[in-house]
């Protein structure tokens, strides 16, 4: 078990592009988190999957991000048109899920840094 | 999830204990106290959780009030490793999605 990885783990874009991160998960992790981290504040919570399914977004993840889990596996967050308020680390986390509900950990990934210019 | 109140930041001198407190006047009977430490340049680490009794584990030690209303993080022994953001969350039983609820968190900082 290789933990949760993140990719890319930096990613430095211009005002206006595009850009998709991908998380992987722990193997069998049925749950999977994205977070945003700006800098000095802890982590927020934008959205997470149950398996395939989105089944929870924050206010947080306005019209331009669209986050999948296809085939409950690996997700990936899209962000559109992206805005220099993007700038933040995003933060991937999966947990079990198959345990008493508010016990469980979850685990974390390194992150991507994204910067926009 | 209810609210959680930790000091900004804490000094440790190597090889002593610490003891972060946590305060958590809400907290409903079926919250988890999580805690969670997120080293420089990484994402959070899982430390220690318990409900109601005193837990300890490789990390960390958990001493919960008997009133639930604060708890304590306890490392035995600081070292230069340990030095990081610690975050007390509190996690509702009853919440399918169990998401993260991350205040400020206590900055230790761990002298030699």
């Amino acid at each position: 078990d290789t933990g949760v990885s993140q990719d890319p783990r930096h990613k430095i874009t211009k005002r206006g592009q595009n850009v998709t991160f991908r998380c992987d998960p722990i193997s069998e992790h049925n749950r999977l988190y994205w977070y945003r981290q700006t800098l000095g504040q802890g982590p927020e919570f934008l959205t997470y999957f149950q398996n395939e399914a989105q089944l929870e977004k924050s206010r947080l993840l306005s019209d331009r991000f669209s986050a999948e889990r296809p085939k409950g596996s690996f997700s990936t967050l899209e962000i559109q048109r992206t805005e220099q308020g993007d700038s933040a680390m995003y933060l991937c986390a999966s947990s079990p899920g198959d345990r008493g509900l508010g016990s469980y950990e979850q685990y974390f990934g390194p992150g991507t840094r994204l910067t926009v210019t | 999830d209810a609210k959680t109140t930790q000091p900004n930041s804490m000094e440790s001198n190597e090889e002593e204990p610490v003891h972060l407190p946590c305060n958590h006047s809400t907290i409903s009977g079926t919250d988890y106290i999580h805690w969670y430490r997120q080293l420089p340049s990484q994402g959070p680490e899982y430390v220690i959780h318990g409900l109601t009794s005193n837990v300890n584990n490789r990390m960390a030690s958990l001493a919960i009030a008997e009133d639930r209303k604060s708890s304590t993080l306890i490392l035995h022994r600081a070292t230069l490793r340990d030095a990081a953001v610690y975050y007390c969350i509190l996690r509702d039983y009853n919440n399918a999605g169990n998401m993260l609820t991350f205040g400020g968190g206590t900055r230790l900082m761990v002298k030699p």
